[in-house]
């Protein structure tokens, strides 16, 4: 298996744009996360889905984020409009209903200037 | 609630010396522990974790974590440092059985430096 999958892994854009977040979770797993890591806050959970349908966002920053896993294959993270505090690594997660690990694509790392 | 607590952000070893990460967590329910290895540049990759049974438990690269419930601590540790284990360490708490790994709650991590 070819493991979690994040595109791109790195963005840079202008403050005011639209930024969209890719991942592509391991086949079969029923769990995604995506998490958020920075200096000043470490790893936080940010939103997590259950087969396709979200769980808990309340880790959503604000109403700039926004999550959606339209598929078992496919989910995006975007952020509209982007600011320069947003600048972050990002992080997708899954896991297998059951499972005792969590597996983690390896970010993208967000730039906003 | 759950959280954890790693002591030390940083923390240095000569390369053949003992490693040595604490951490401490914090659950209303039995919980279910991990440590995370970060690489620079990298994901996050599982070391080890604590489900039940056995408390002592032996993860990737000769490292290895006790849980200590009365010490509410699973601190990672290796006997002997390498050059290649320089990386950052997380600590991380779920809710037990009921969430397994869902929803892992991470400290702020450990980075570790090994000087030749």
């Amino acid at each position: 298996d070819a493991g979690v999958i994040q595109s791109p892994r790195h963005e840079v854009t202008e403050m005011g744009q639209e930024v969209t977040l890719r991942c592509k979770p391991i086949s079969g797993h029923d769990y995604l996360f995506w998490y958020r890591q920075t200096m000043m806050r470490g790893l936080e959970l940010l939103i997590y889905f259950n087969n396709n349908v979200p769980i808990d966002d309340s880790g959503m920053p604000e109403d700039r984020f926004s999550a959606k896993m339209p598929n078992a294959s496919f989910s995006t993270l975007k952020i509209q409009p982007s600011e320069p505090r947003d600048s972050a690594v990002y992080f997708c997660a899954s896991s297998r209903q059951g499972g005792t690990e969590a597996f983690f694509g390896q970010g993208t790392r967000l730039t906003v200037v | 609630a759950q959280s954890v607590t790693q002591l030390g952000s940083h923390v240095s070893v000569s390369e053949g010396a003992l490693v040595l990460l604490r951490c401490n967590y914090s659950s209303s329910v039995p919980p279910y522990l991990f440590w995370y290895v970060q690489y620079p540049n990298q994901g996050l990759q599982l070391l080890l974790k604590y489900t039940t049974g056995a408390t002592l438990v032996k993860g990737i690269n000769g490292f290895e974590a006790e849980f200590k419930k009365s010490e509410t601590s699973f601190h990672l540790t290796k006997p002997s440092a390498h050059m290649s284990d320089a990386a950052e360490y997380f600590c991380a708490v779920s809710r037990g059985f009921a969430a397994g790994a869902n929803n892992l709650f991470f400290g702020t991590g450990t980075r570790l430096t090994v000087i030749p």
